[in-house]
């Protein structure tokens, strides 16, 4: 069974600009979550989408914008990038029947550096 | 609001050293605990869970126990190999459907052979 794709591995932008960055869970899968992670704030919770819905959502600004397509992959979406944007993305999907102990399955992630 | 702490690392320990990463939380209610882990390059992998007070969670030798009274969730495990290197982080579960964890900062563990 294939895991949780991210794409692109790395991506490197620059200030102002918008940049978009995918998700594929695993099969089966009908939640998936997003969380960014920064050496100086750990990981934090982005916002999590269930059957194309925004189900949560994470104290983020509206730059930080996400959806979820019917075969369950996922894009999320910043737009107007900053310098403390630069993180990684990573992407969790689970099995999702509405219990909050189920394992999340992340993905390797995402890179992004703003210059 | 909830939360939770875990210790600072780096953690550096020799093989087959007895390891603990303390870990406490604060919540309302009754929430599931996590302990997943990264390796280098890769995604957060789940290593333990446990979804009441007094449940134990174990696997590949870690245990930590859900101490409600502690309110700590306190990683253990008797003899580390090198291959363990890698972060450690304790998570909360919301009280909510969905799945949004809380994580805490990450402990870092190198073990040297």
């Amino acid at each position: 069974k294939a895991g949780v794709t991210q794409t692109p591995r790395y991506l490197i932008k620059t200030r102002g600009q918008q940049v978009t960055l995918s998700c594929s869970p695993i099969s089966g899968h009908r939640s998936v979550s997003w969380y960014q992670q920064t050496p100086g704030q750990g990981l934090q919770f982005l916002f999590e989408y269930f059957s194309e819905t925004q189900r949560n959502k994470g104290n983020f600004p509206g730059r930080f914008s996400g959806r979820q397509f019917s075969n369950s992959r996922s894009e999320m979406n910043v737009s107007t990038l900053e310098l403390g944007d630069s993180a990684l993305y990573l992407c969790a999907s689970s099995l999702a029947g509405g219990r909050t102990n189920e394992k999340l399955f992340f993905g390797s992630g995402t890179q992004l550096s703003v210059l | 609001g909830n939360s939770v702490t875990q210790m600072e690392g780096p953690v550096t320990l020799s093989e087959e050293a007895f390891l603990t990463i303390n870990c406490t939380y604060t919540a309302t209610g009754y929430p599931s605990l996590f302990w997943y882990v990264q390796y280098p390059g890769e995604g957060l992998q789940l290593l333990l869970k446990a979804t009441k007070a007094d449940d134990k969670g174990s696997n590949k030798g870690f245990e930590a126990t859900y101490r409600k009274e502690t309110t700590s969730f306190h990683l253990e495990k008797g003899s580390v190999q090198v291959s363990d290197s890698a972060v450690y982080f304790c998570a909360l579960g919301g009280s909510q459907a969905g799945t949004a964890l809380i994580f805490g900062k990450g402990t870092t563990l190198s073990v040297s052979s």
